[in-house]
């Protein structure tokens, strides 16, 4: 089974300044998709950016990118410029390409990272 | 575009009613619904994954009987927990994917519901 680890409940940074989210997965799948959701306190999942493992290009979007690490089995995630609109909990997700040529497309979700911008 | 809702947003109950809860995709028919539940400060579990028009498929450990799902329509799929309990009391969150897209497309989430069972 696939497992997805963050190991920062709480992450606090200036306006305007740089922060990196650290994720990293445990799985034997070669195939697979790899997810940053966004929770604001209205609880809303959003969507921030999608990684295909297969693709060895950092996935970007705007103001936030990845590191994809692959060998490491890591999967971070760097805000720039943040915004106080940022501020929320941060889930990194994983989907097995494999399992989804069977119709199983379920989402494995770490524990959430909460992230404060400090004005 | 892409909005998912649910219905009710909080819910108290007593011990051993049933509670309905439902979701709906607002802008786009969705062939596949999820159920995840969350707890405080917690991640979220994948519980089921709906089909429109026939079973659900359900995670392991999670009491098919106890959470019925329904997913009668391409726009909407309902939960519904039997008897609930205090143990119950959650945070139930649902995503859709829409209809014609393939499997690696992205799923949209509803902005959950707060069970709370009294």
């Amino acid at each position: 089974a696939q497992t997805v680890t963050q190991s920062q409940p709480e992450m606090s940074v200036q306006e305007a300044e740089t922060v990196t989210l650290s994720c990293t997965y445990d799985t034997s799948e070669s195939d697979y998709y790899l997810f940053w959701y966004k929770q604001p306190p209205s609880r809303q999942m959003i969507l921030v950016i999608r990684q295909e493992a297969y693709k060895q290009q950092n996935a970007t979007e705007n103001r936030f990118s990845v590191n994809f690490q692959k060998a490491a089995k890591s999967f971070s995630l760097k805000i720039s410029d943040s915004q106080l609109g940022d501020a929320a909990m941060y889930f990194c997700a994983y989907r097995s390409a494999e399992e989804v040529d069977f119709g199983n497309e379920k989402l494995t979700f770490g524990t959430g990272t909460r992230l404060t911008i400090i004005p | 575009g892409a909005v998912v809702s649910q219905h009710p947003s909080w819910v108290i109950c007593k011990s051993g009613t049933s509670v309905k809860i439902e979701c709906r995709s607002l802008d786009f028919q969705a062939t596949t619904m999820f159920w995840y539940r969350q707890f405080p400060k917690q991640s979220l579990m994948l519980m089921a994954t709906s089909n429109e028009g026939s079973k659900a498929t359900y995670e392991q450990g999670v009491e098919k009987d106890k959470f019925l799902i329904n997913h009668a329509s391409l726009t909407l799929s309902t939960l519904t927990v039997t008897s609930a309990h205090p143990e119950d009391s959650s945070f139930y969150i649902c995503s859709a994917r829409p209809t014609g897209t393939v499997s690696t497309d992205t799923q949209y989430f509803g902005p959950g519901t707060r069970l709370t069972v009294l």
